[in-house]
């Protein structure tokens, strides 16, 4: 009941594509849910996070949807840009504390 | 950069060996986590400290233990290492003591390789 389900594990985008990533939980006491990015030699990086009570929420180019009823969210990453190549994870938790993270997503932009 | 800073980053030892990891969490921050990171467990959670008290407990072994000192900085002690251990070890800090409305923020990890 602690998991949650990333997919895909990789995916190339081109250039100004449009990038999505999926997750899946199963605990619903879960109430806080954030992407993380992650480039090589460094740790992870929060990009964005959003709570139950809302469906979505977009900062700049990257969108998390949010559907409470499947437990399923996503990440979505517009116009996206070779700067944005790195891995990617998505968490979930109560409150901020033992975040339970995905398997990751290495993500690669073609130019 | 994130103002967690780990050290050291990089740490190769023997099996049985013992070890300690360092974190100093931002500026201002009374929260320190500690993740371990492998291949083929992902990220996981073991340990979070608040104000020097041992807060949460996740995945973390009997052989692991952690302490946060009053200047607020923690250490994770690995002891009677096995090759299994090998990992990157990450520390990550937040401002309270881990509400749903904080972030946190992680360093660069350590490096260990038990050989």
């Amino acid at each position: 009941q602690q998991q949650v389900k990333q997919s895909p594990q990789s995916l190339i985008v081109q250039k100004g594509g449009i990038s999505i990533i999926n997750c899946a939980y199963e605990n619903t006491a879960f109430d806080y849910f954030p992407w993380y990015q992650q480039f090589p030699g460094k740790g992870p990086a929060l990009l964005i996070a959003i709570r139950p009570d809302v469906s979505e929420k977009k900062e700049g180019r990257f969108t998390i949807s949010f559907n409470k009823s499947a437990k399923q969210f996503s990440l979505h990453i517009m116009d996206s840009q070779p700067g944005d190549s790195a891995t990617y994870f998505c968490a979930a938790s109560k409150g901020a504390q033992k975040l339970v993270f995905g398997q990751g997503t290495r993500l690669t932009i073609n130019p | 950069d994130s103002g967690v800073t780990q050290t050291p980053k990089h740490l190769i030892t023997a099996t049985g060996q013992r070890v300690t990891l360092r974190c100093s969490p931002r500026s201002g921050d009374l929260s320190v986590y500690w993740y371990q990171q492998s291949l083929d467990q992902g990220l996981q959670f073991l340990i979070q400290y608040y104000n020097g008290e041992e807060r949460a407990k996740g995945n973390i072994l009997e052989r692991f233990s952690a302490q946060q000192f009053p200047d607020l900085h923690s250490e994770l002690n690995l002891s009677s290492l096995e090759l299994g251990d090998s990992a990157l070890y990450f520390c990550a800090s937040s401002e309270g003591a881990g509400g749903s409305n904080e972030k946190l923020f992680f360093g660069s990890g350590t490096q260990l390789s038990v050989l």
